[in-house]
């Protein structure tokens, strides 16, 4: 069974665009988490989705979004980028409320 | 939300020593789990424990729910061990998980 996987994996941005990134869950898998993970502040959860509704929101600003489609797959969304949303964008899934499955990841650098 | 604490921050041990990194969450959980992280970034699964023992390999992981801790065991360390090691945690309807900080671990040969 394929992994997660995540798109694109490498991701230069200017300050003030905005950028989108994909995750494919696990098939089967109906839930996708995501994370964030920076030096100062380690890996943080930004949001779930489950069934294309939002289950889960960490905190941060509304510039961060995302959404569900009916395949599962998801997408998360950052607007108006700040040089500190550089990081490594994690992307997990899981079947329901169980162990969770992270993606290669997508590194963006904002610049 | 919970609170999720690793010890020590940082480890550096011969090729072949064994090592005890350990976890600390502030609640109850429904979900815990250890992670490798390789030097490419991905989050590699070594256990989902949530309670008891488990043991895959040279490593083995037991979390004892009741006194809220978990730890991660690995014997025999070899350097491709190397890296750091994730606890997470969720205690919640969903799968928020909250991260500690890690333990950065070199093995040396």
């Amino acid at each position: 069974k394929a992994g997660v996987t995540q798109t694109p994996r490498y991701l230069i941005k200017t300050r003030g665009q905005q950028v989108t990134l994909s995750c494919s869950p696990i098939s089967g898998h109906r839930s996708v988490s995501w994370y964030q993970q920076t030096p100062g502040q380690g890996l943080q959860f930004l949001f779930e989705y489950f069934s294309e509704t939002q289950r889960n929101k960490g905190n941060f600003p509304g510039r961060f979004s995302g959404r569900q489609f009916s395949n599962s797959r998801s997408e998360m969304n950052v607007s108006t980028l700040e040089l500190g949303d550089s990081a490594l964008y994690l992307c997990a899934s899981s079947l329901g409320q169980a162990e969770q499955y992270f993606g290669p990841g997508t590194r963006l650098t904002v610049t | 939300g919970i609170q999720v604490e690793q010890s020590p921050p940082d480890l550096i041990l011969q090729e072949g020593a064994n090592s005890t990194l350990r976890c600390n969450f502030s609640d109850s959980v429904n979900n815990l789990q250890w992670f490798h992280q390789n030097p490419w970034g991905q989050l590699i699964n070594l256990f989902y424990i949530p309670s008891g023992t488990k043991q895959n390999g040279r490593l083995s992981a037991t979390t004892v729910a009741t006194e809220r801790y978990s730890l991660l065991y690995i014997s025999s360390s070899q350097t491709t061990d190397s890296g750091v090691y994730f606890c997470a945690a969720s205690n919640n309807a969903g799968n928020m998980l909250t991260f500690g900080g890690g333990t950065r671990l070199m093995v040396k040969p």
